[in-house]
């Protein structure tokens, strides 16, 4: 099971670019990389989910170097409302988990 | 909008209740799961479900039991609440493919305070 590192922190400005890194050094041939945004009481929310290159959808980026070796998630020009946890998962068929694991994310503070 | 319904939202309850949590999906899916969140700190998976019939348990355990009747509802039970049951319970389900990728969509969540 891949196991992931994202740092614990990260602040920010408002109209900023953000990009949070994830490593995951033993990642299978067929998993998967999917980031959540959590905020205070609410569920996470699927933000996006990518396998190799570049995804891009109306609310970030995910960029993948070619190793897979880590992923970034990009959120453009960010307001006050982007202030959440955020989580890297990585994951894919042939894990045999029943569920992934949610470690323990970063905490993005935008200030005015 | 969500797709995936947990009720009730906040619920405070005497130690030595029954309770059940309640969570329901109208998107069809097969596997579902119950989470358990403690302020900033990380989600435990506790309960999840391939499908009609089918119930385990999670990584953390849990005092909690849970049913699948039916494929769009996943109750969570407390037999006796304990100050110790207080915390914030997900409910989430994914597609066939996408419970072993991390594709879920979750619930707002039942924030439960047992005093």
């Amino acid at each position: 099971l891949a196991k992931t590192t994202q740092p614990i922190s990260m602040d920010s400005y408002e109209g900023q670019e953000v990009n949070i890194t994830c490593s995951h050094n033993n990642i299978a041939t067929n998993d998967y990389i999917t980031w959540y945004q959590q905020f205070p009481s609410q569920g996470p929310r699927f933000i996006i989910q990518g396998y190799k290159t570049k995804v891009t959808n109306e609310v970030a980026s995910l960029f993948i170097p070619a190793d897979r070796k880590s992923s970034t998630l990009s959120l453009p020009r960010v307001s006050l409302s982007d202030t959440a946890v955020y989580y890297c998962l990585v994951g894919g068929m042939d894990t045999g988990r029943r569920a992934l694991t949610f470690g323990s994310g970063t905490r993005l503070q935008v200030q005015p | 909008e969500a797709d995936i319904y947990q009720t009730p939202r906040y619920l405070v309850i005497g130690t030595g209740k029954k309770i059940t949590l309640e969570c329901s999906q109208t998107m069809g899916h097969d596997k579902m799961y119950w989470y358990q969140q403690d302020p900033g700190m990380e989600l435990h998976l506790i309960h999840y479900s391939y499908g009609v019939n089918s119930t385990e348990k999670g990584d953390l355990s849990s005092e909690s039991t849970v049913s699948r009747i039916r494929t769009e509802h996943f109750p969570l039970t407390l037999e006796s609440a304990r100050p110790s049951h207080t915390s914030q319970y997900l409910c989430a389900s994914s597609e066939p493919n996408q419970g072993a990728r991390g594709g879920y969509t979750f619930g707002s969540g039942t924030r439960l305070t047992v005093v």
